[in-house]
Protein backbone atom coordinates (compact mmCIF):
# COMPACT_ATOMS: atom_id res chain seq x y z
CA UNK A 1 0.00 0.00 0.00
CA UNK A 2 1.16 3.48 -0.82
CA UNK A 3 1.68 5.91 1.60
CA UNK A 4 3.24 9.21 2.06
CA UNK A 5 3.94 10.99 5.90
CA UNK A 6 4.22 14.06 6.30
CA UNK A 7 6.04 15.42 9.25
CA UNK A 8 7.91 18.63 10.98
CA UNK A 9 5.02 21.17 10.83
CA UNK A 10 4.83 23.65 13.47
CA UNK A 11 4.64 27.49 14.95
CA UNK A 12 7.68 29.10 13.97
CA UNK A 13 8.16 33.15 13.59
CA UNK A 14 8.52 35.43 11.07
CA UNK A 15 11.91 35.24 9.26
CA UNK A 16 12.48 31.52 10.83
CA UNK A 17 13.17 28.26 9.47
CA UNK A 18 11.69 24.95 9.33
CA UNK A 19 12.11 21.36 7.68
CA UNK A 20 8.92 19.51 6.59
CA UNK A 21 9.61 15.41 5.37
CA UNK A 22 8.10 13.45 4.11
CA UNK A 23 8.12 9.47 4.66
CA UNK A 24 7.28 7.27 1.72
CA UNK A 25 6.67 3.63 1.79
CA UNK A 26 4.65 0.84 -0.41
CA UNK A 27 6.42 2.15 -3.73
CA UNK A 28 9.63 2.33 -5.38
CA UNK A 29 10.34 5.85 -4.22
CA UNK A 30 12.93 6.45 -6.54
CA UNK A 31 11.45 6.32 -9.76
CA UNK A 32 9.02 9.26 -9.25
CA UNK A 33 8.77 12.73 -9.37
CA UNK A 34 7.84 14.43 -5.87
CA UNK A 35 6.07 17.38 -5.05
CA UNK A 36 5.04 19.70 -2.33
CA UNK A 37 1.74 21.22 -2.43
CA UNK A 38 0.22 23.97 0.10
CA UNK A 39 -2.95 24.58 0.97
CA UNK A 40 -3.72 27.56 3.06
CA UNK A 41 -6.61 27.60 5.46
CA UNK A 42 -9.85 27.77 4.09
CA UNK A 43 -8.27 28.62 0.86
CA UNK A 44 -7.27 26.81 -2.26
CA UNK A 45 -4.13 24.32 -3.28
CA UNK A 46 -0.92 26.49 -4.49
CA UNK A 47 1.80 23.83 -5.69
CA UNK A 48 5.36 24.62 -4.00
CA UNK A 49 8.06 22.77 -5.56
CA UNK A 50 8.93 19.64 -7.39
CA UNK A 51 12.45 17.31 -7.59
CA UNK A 52 12.41 14.94 -10.29
CA UNK A 53 14.10 11.46 -10.36
CA UNK A 54 17.55 10.19 -10.59
CA UNK A 55 16.81 9.55 -14.31
CA UNK A 56 15.95 13.53 -14.86
CA UNK A 57 19.08 14.45 -12.95
CA UNK A 58 17.17 15.36 -9.54
CA UNK A 59 16.25 18.70 -11.02
CA UNK A 60 14.17 21.02 -9.06
CA UNK A 61 11.32 23.66 -9.80
CA UNK A 62 9.86 26.16 -7.68
CA UNK A 63 6.73 28.34 -7.39
CA UNK A 64 7.58 31.98 -8.33
CA UNK A 65 6.20 32.62 -4.02
CA UNK A 66 8.81 30.35 -2.59
CA UNK A 67 12.11 30.66 -4.53
CA UNK A 68 14.86 31.52 -2.87
CA UNK A 69 13.57 30.71 0.08
CA UNK A 70 12.25 27.12 0.08
CA UNK A 71 14.79 24.72 -0.79
CA UNK A 72 12.83 20.52 -1.80
CA UNK A 73 15.55 17.85 -2.11
CA UNK A 74 15.14 13.93 -1.49
CA UNK A 75 16.49 11.32 -0.19
CA UNK A 76 16.03 7.91 -2.55
CA UNK A 77 17.95 5.30 0.22
CA UNK A 78 15.44 7.02 3.01
CA UNK A 79 12.32 6.85 0.81
CA UNK A 80 12.40 10.65 1.90
CA UNK A 81 11.31 13.53 0.56
CA UNK A 82 12.29 17.03 2.52
CA UNK A 83 10.90 20.75 2.32
CA UNK A 84 13.12 23.02 3.90
CA UNK A 85 12.01 26.74 4.48
CA UNK A 86 13.77 29.76 5.55
CA UNK A 87 12.73 33.19 5.82
CA UNK A 88 9.10 32.00 6.52
CA UNK A 89 6.44 34.52 5.87
CA UNK A 90 2.95 35.09 7.61
CA UNK A 91 1.76 33.90 4.29
CA UNK A 92 3.44 30.71 4.46
CA UNK A 93 1.15 29.55 6.77
CA UNK A 94 -0.61 26.54 4.87
CA UNK A 95 -1.00 22.80 5.81
CA UNK A 96 1.75 21.25 3.18
CA UNK A 97 1.03 17.74 1.54
CA UNK A 98 3.65 16.20 -0.13
CA UNK A 99 2.70 14.26 -3.32
CA UNK A 100 3.86 11.61 -5.84
CA UNK A 101 3.71 12.26 -9.86
CA UNK A 102 2.10 8.93 -10.61
CA UNK A 103 3.09 9.98 -14.00
CA UNK A 104 0.56 10.41 -17.00
CA UNK A 105 0.40 13.82 -15.85
CA UNK A 106 -1.50 13.73 -12.46
CA UNK A 107 -0.70 13.55 -8.42
CA UNK A 108 -1.61 9.74 -7.62
CA UNK A 109 -1.31 10.22 -3.87
CA UNK A 110 -0.86 12.40 -1.24
CA UNK A 111 0.02 12.61 2.37
CA UNK A 112 -2.32 13.87 4.85
CA UNK A 113 -0.74 17.25 5.23
CA UNK A 114 1.12 18.55 8.26
CA UNK A 115 0.32 22.57 9.29
CA UNK A 116 2.69 25.19 9.39
CA UNK A 117 2.03 28.14 10.85
CA UNK A 118 4.24 31.19 10.70
CA UNK A 119 3.33 33.90 13.58
CA UNK A 120 4.73 36.20 16.35
CA UNK B 1 2.44 30.57 -15.56
CA UNK B 2 -1.01 28.70 -16.98
CA UNK B 3 -3.94 30.17 -15.18
CA UNK B 4 -6.87 27.79 -14.42
CA UNK B 5 -10.58 29.51 -14.32
CA UNK B 6 -13.17 27.54 -12.69
CA UNK B 7 -16.77 28.01 -13.20
CA UNK B 8 -18.42 27.98 -11.15
CA UNK B 9 -16.96 28.68 -7.54
CA UNK B 10 -20.51 27.21 -6.13
CA UNK B 11 -23.03 25.03 -7.19
CA UNK B 12 -26.14 23.57 -5.36
CA UNK B 13 -27.64 20.65 -6.14
CA UNK B 14 -29.93 17.44 -5.59
CA UNK B 15 -29.13 14.01 -5.39
CA UNK B 16 -29.54 12.30 -8.22
CA UNK B 17 -28.92 15.56 -10.12
CA UNK B 18 -26.30 15.74 -13.37
CA UNK B 19 -23.77 18.60 -12.71
CA UNK B 20 -20.66 20.10 -14.55
CA UNK B 21 -18.03 22.22 -14.03
CA UNK B 22 -15.79 24.05 -16.18
CA UNK B 23 -12.08 24.78 -16.26
CA UNK B 24 -10.37 27.08 -19.26
CA UNK B 25 -6.74 27.43 -19.09
CA UNK B 26 -5.23 30.93 -20.00
CA UNK B 27 -3.55 28.87 -22.44
CA UNK B 28 -3.37 25.77 -24.43
CA UNK B 29 -1.89 22.76 -22.44
CA UNK B 30 -3.37 19.81 -24.74
CA UNK B 31 -5.02 17.45 -22.51
CA UNK B 32 -2.55 17.28 -19.38
CA UNK B 33 -5.60 18.33 -17.10
CA UNK B 34 -6.51 16.36 -13.72
CA UNK B 35 -9.76 16.96 -11.65
CA UNK B 36 -9.33 16.49 -7.62
CA UNK B 37 -12.29 15.91 -5.05
CA UNK B 38 -11.18 17.22 -1.78
CA UNK B 39 -13.27 16.80 1.48
CA UNK B 40 -12.75 18.90 4.79
CA UNK B 41 -9.78 18.40 6.55
CA UNK B 42 -8.18 15.40 3.90
CA UNK B 43 -6.04 15.64 1.28
CA UNK B 44 -7.04 15.81 -2.77
CA UNK B 45 -8.01 13.03 -4.16
CA UNK B 46 -7.50 12.31 -8.24
CA UNK B 47 -10.97 11.63 -9.86
CA UNK B 48 -9.69 12.08 -13.44
CA UNK B 49 -6.65 12.63 -15.37
CA UNK B 50 -5.19 13.24 -18.86
CA UNK B 51 -8.62 14.96 -19.03
CA UNK B 52 -10.83 12.13 -19.79
CA UNK B 53 -9.17 9.23 -18.09
CA UNK B 54 -11.04 7.69 -15.00
CA UNK B 55 -8.66 7.19 -11.91
CA UNK B 56 -8.66 3.51 -11.12
CA UNK B 57 -11.54 2.93 -8.22
CA UNK B 58 -13.39 6.11 -9.23
CA UNK B 59 -17.37 5.72 -9.90
CA UNK B 60 -18.10 6.01 -13.67
CA UNK B 61 -20.35 8.77 -12.72
CA UNK B 62 -17.66 11.31 -12.79
CA UNK B 63 -16.70 11.51 -16.10
CA UNK B 64 -14.00 14.46 -17.65
CA UNK B 65 -13.73 16.11 -22.12
CA UNK B 66 -11.82 18.73 -23.27
CA UNK B 67 -8.74 19.64 -24.50
CA UNK B 68 -6.47 22.75 -25.68
CA UNK B 69 -7.73 25.27 -23.08
CA UNK B 70 -11.33 24.14 -22.37
CA UNK B 71 -12.16 21.13 -19.95
CA UNK B 72 -15.41 19.96 -17.91
CA UNK B 73 -16.14 17.61 -15.38
CA UNK B 74 -19.65 16.04 -15.22
CA UNK B 75 -20.82 13.89 -12.33
CA UNK B 76 -24.28 12.26 -13.11
CA UNK B 77 -26.90 11.06 -10.49
CA UNK B 78 -25.14 13.16 -7.62
CA UNK B 79 -24.66 11.02 -4.68
CA UNK B 80 -24.36 12.26 -0.65
CA UNK B 81 -20.71 11.48 -0.65
CA UNK B 82 -20.35 13.64 -3.65
CA UNK B 83 -20.60 16.93 -2.11
CA UNK B 84 -17.34 18.45 -1.66
CA UNK B 85 -14.79 20.74 -3.28
CA UNK B 86 -13.15 19.73 -6.66
CA UNK B 87 -9.95 21.31 -8.44
CA UNK B 88 -8.81 21.32 -11.82
CA UNK B 89 -5.09 21.17 -11.66
CA UNK B 90 -2.74 21.58 -14.71
CA UNK B 91 1.06 19.38 -15.41
CA UNK B 92 1.68 20.83 -18.67
CA UNK B 93 4.55 22.70 -17.44
CA UNK B 94 5.95 24.36 -14.15
CA UNK B 95 4.51 26.10 -12.38
CA UNK B 96 1.75 23.36 -11.78
CA UNK B 97 -1.49 25.18 -11.33
CA UNK B 98 -4.69 24.93 -9.60
CA UNK B 99 -8.22 26.11 -10.37
CA UNK B 100 -10.20 28.16 -7.61
CA UNK B 101 -12.31 25.43 -6.86
CA UNK B 102 -15.88 24.49 -7.37
CA UNK B 103 -17.39 24.11 -4.14
CA UNK B 104 -20.36 21.52 -4.44
CA UNK B 105 -23.23 21.48 -1.83
CA UNK B 106 -26.64 19.93 -1.18
CA UNK B 107 -29.70 21.96 -2.17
Amino acid sequence: EVQLVESGGGLVQPGGSLRLSCAASGFTFSDYYMDWVRQTPGKGLEWVARVRNKGNGYTTAYAASVKGRFTISRDDPKNSLYLQMSSLKTEDTAVYFCARDGGSYRHDYWGQGTLVTVSS
Amino acid sequence: DIQLTQSPSFLSASIGDRVTITCRASQGINSYLAWYQQKPGKAPKVLIYTASTLQSGVPSRFSGSGSGTEFTLTITSLQPEDFATYYCQQLNSVPITFGQGTRLEIK
